[in-house]
């Protein structure tokens, strides 16, 4: 069955630094999303994608994240200036299209910011 | 504005025991609504979800949940807890259009005595 990789499945990096979260959705999938999950709180949405553009984005998507699809098959999450408060699980999702409403979750990728 | 609540942190049970996880939902008008498990260091993994049709929805390893509009309720139940049901298990809201970002609950953490 067809599924969303994410990697790294670990990331630790110094606050300050840029890192880049990588995901392959599944491959007819055309709407891509990541989210987050900071440890012991809920999961938030952060951005949502379609048609090489933004689609949606919350109030935590400022300026220091950026998300894109450099070819046919990622979709990548960059923090350009880590800081300890984005220590966090980043997960990935992607949907087929327009109509279908189901989320299909990447394992994630543990951020772990010094 | 979309949010969920779930009542409980955490739930344990005796294997065996009925599991009744509950989650209620705030929404200008019926949503979709989710519920995904999460196991230990694992992604997100739908188990059921509500779009239209019968309110009594079934999912994967058993589950089940019930959508009452005049409640703005989806409690998730089990009749029997099996061991592997030990996890953390979230409700989610998205809207009823072209942007399906999922809104989740707190989440519940379900623990299994034998």
């Amino acid at each position: 069955e067809p599924e969303v990789t994410q990697t790294p499945s670990h990331q630790v990096t110094q606050m300050g630094q840029e890192v880049i979260l990588r995901c392959v959705p599944i491959s007819n999938h055309l709407y891509f999303y990541w989210y987050r999950q900071i440890l012991g709180q809920k999961v938030e949405f952060l951005v949502s994608f379609y048609n090489n553009e933004i689609s949606e984005k919350s109030e935590i998507f400022d300026d220091q994240f950026s998300v894109e699809r450099p070819d046919g098959s990622n979709f990548t999450l960059k923090i350009r200036s880590t800081k300890l408060e984005d220590s966090a699980m980043y997960f990935c999702a992607s949907t087929r299209d327009v109509n279908q409403e189901t989320q299909y979750f990447g394992p994630g990728t543990r951020l772990l910011v010094l | 504005a979309q949010s969920v609540t779930q009542l409980g942190s955490h739930v344990s049970v005796s294997e065996g025991a009925l599991v009744l996880l509950r989650c209620n939902y705030s929404s200008s008008v019926p949503p979709y609504l989710f519920w995904y498990v999460q196991y230990p260091n694992q992604g997100l993994q739908l188990l059921l979800k509500y779009t239209t049709g019968a309110t009594l929805v079934k999912g994967i390893n058993g589950f089940e949940a019930e959508f009452k509009k005049s409640e703005t309720s989806f409690h998730l139940t089990k009749p029997s807890a099996h061991m592997s049901d030990a996890a953390e298990y979230f409700c989610a809201v998205s809207k009823r259009s072209n942007d399906y970002k999922l809104s989740f609950g707190a989440g519940t953490t379900v623990t299994v005595r034998a």
